[in-house]
């Protein structure tokens, strides 16, 4: 079955040792995004690749950056993890954003993985 | 710009009753809406979701949706609520903008709660 995949499940980090999110993904879909849940809280938009493009969210801090070194790929990277940085970290994909057959008046869905619980001791 | 509120942070209810989640919108331009449904230590699955068409959207799971733009409302719905149904609810808006699909914006979640 096409899938987003996210590695690993649960990742233990200490304060400000940099830490990798790993996202994969067999729909071939053009867009990956990154997401940050904190408990009972709605997912926060980091930041999205379309194709190479890279879009950072404007409150996105700099302590976050991610790579995306071909379609199938994309990779979180926390350089200095802080305790408020421990989070669920959820990797989406869709199709598209722009002009195409998804839209106007048609919808690109975001198709989330399992997500990475992230914890900073 | 968009964004959502949903009604209620905790939803009780008995299995076999009624299940409603209230989720109102705003947005300045046509918007498209979506339900999607996170249980613990889960990604977001989508449950169903409003483009354009018929305001009533059934999604899986026997779960509804009725898009009321005089009230900019997208409750959810479930006529008989099943254990497994206990998860969280986020409610979620995007819409068309300049060219491209305007990133979703997500309500706080409302965290759905089914006793025996």
């Amino acid at each position: 079955d096409a899938m987003v995949i996210q590695n690993p499940r649960y990742q233990v980090t200490q304060f400000g040792k940099p830490v990798t999110l790993s996202c994969s993904q067999t729909l071939n879909h053009n867009v990956m995004y990154w997401y940050q849940q904190k408990s009972s809280q709605a997912p926060k938009l980091l930041f999205h690749y379309y194709d190479k493009d890279f879009n950072n969210e404007a409150d996105t801090p700099d302590n976050f950056q991610s790579r995306r070194p071909n379609t199938s790929f994309c990779f979180l990277d926390i350089r200095s993890p802080g305790l408020g940085d421990a989070a669920m970290y959820l990797c989406a994909t869709s199709r598209g954003t722009g002009l195409g057959s998804g839209g106007p008046g048609g919808i690109y869905e975001q198709y989330f993985g399992p997500g990475t619980r992230l914890t900073v001791t | 710009a968009q964004s959502v509120t949903q009604l209620g942070s905790h939803v009780s209810v008995s299995e076999g009753a009624l299940v409603l989640l209230r989720c109102n919108y705003s947005s300045s331009v046509p918007p498209y809406l979506f339900w999607y449904v996170q249980y613990p230590n889960q990604g977001l699955q989508l449950l169903l979701k409003y483009t354009t068409g018929a305001t009533l959207v059934k999604g899986i799971n026997g779960f509804e949706a009725e898009f009321k733009k005089s009230e900019t409302s997208f409750h959810l719905t479930k006529p008989s609520a099943h254990m497994s149904d206990a998860a969280e609810y986020f409610c979620a808006v995007s819409a068309w903008m300049g060219g491209s699909q305007g990133n979703l914006i997500f309500g706080k979640g409302t965290k759905l709660s089914v006793k025996p």
